[in-house]
């Protein structure tokens, strides 16, 4: 059983400030890191795909990087906003295209 | 395009029943995918789909659950007879390559009494 971290599991933020949250994975076997954000009452949508040690990406006020030695990746928000308010879903494939998925960490920016 | 569909949006049916949920991939997606979330297990994978075969079929529940894709543009998750924990959003997800990105249609809620 593959097991995914994701922490913290929730995080109240005021709009503006840059914030931060972590997942953990298996080092062993790495094919690719997601990372979703998913709105209440919505469906999980794509942020990055993550491949190789080292990544780093970034759309916009989000950007990620990858340790896939160490087995983490980081997902950041600068300058939060209310509209970021969500939850964010990393998960992990070791081959094919099975992805296990964190339970997430649940942002909410406060204006 | 018009995004992963699924239906119906939200289904009440009685224990017992058999439930049939749906889900039309993006055009040109090779792989198809039904995930369950729950309050207890959150977001897993029941089974995913290559090229219309199924591919990995271990996050099926148990046998009362089937799953099937007949073509390239349609899927459907049956569940008999259904269970009140069966309760659940489905969802369906396409991807175009193995590891790519997943596009998830709108869910289909299940509630079963």
């Amino acid at each position: 059983i593959l097991n995914v971290e994701q922490s913290p599991q929730s995080l109240h933020v005021q709009e503006g400030d840059s914030t931060n949250f972590t997942c953990s994975f298996p080092s062993s076997n790495f094919y690719a890191l997601h990372w979703y954000r998913w709105e209440t009452a919505k469906s999980p949508e794509a942020l990055f795909v993550m491949t190789l040690n080292g990544d780093e990406k970034k759309k916009g006020r989000i950007s990620a990087t990858l340790n896939t030695k160490e087995g983490y990746s980081y997902l950041y928000i600068k300058g939060s906003q209310p509209e970021d308010s969500a939850t964010y879903l990393c998960a992990f494939i070791t081959s094919g295209s099975r992805l296990t998925f964190g339970e997430g960490t649940q942002l909410t920016v406060n204006p | 395009d018009a995004g992963v569909i699924q239906s119906p949006r939200h289904e009440v049916t009685e224990m017992g029943q058999e439930v049939t949920l749906r889900c039309k991939p993006i055009s040109g997606h090779d792989y198809l995918f039904w995930y369950r979330q729950t309050m207890m297990r959150g977001l897993e994978l029941l089974i995913y789909f290559n090229n219309n075969v199924p591919i990995d079929d271990s996050g099926m529940p148990e046998d009362r659950f089937s799953a099937k894709m007949p073509n390239a543009s349609f899927s459907t998750l049956k569940i008999q007879p259904s269970e009140p924990r069966d309760s659940a959003v489905y969802f369906c997800a396409s991807s175009t390559r193995q590891g790519e990105e997943q596009y998830f249609g709108p869910g289909t809620r299940l509630t079963v009494t």
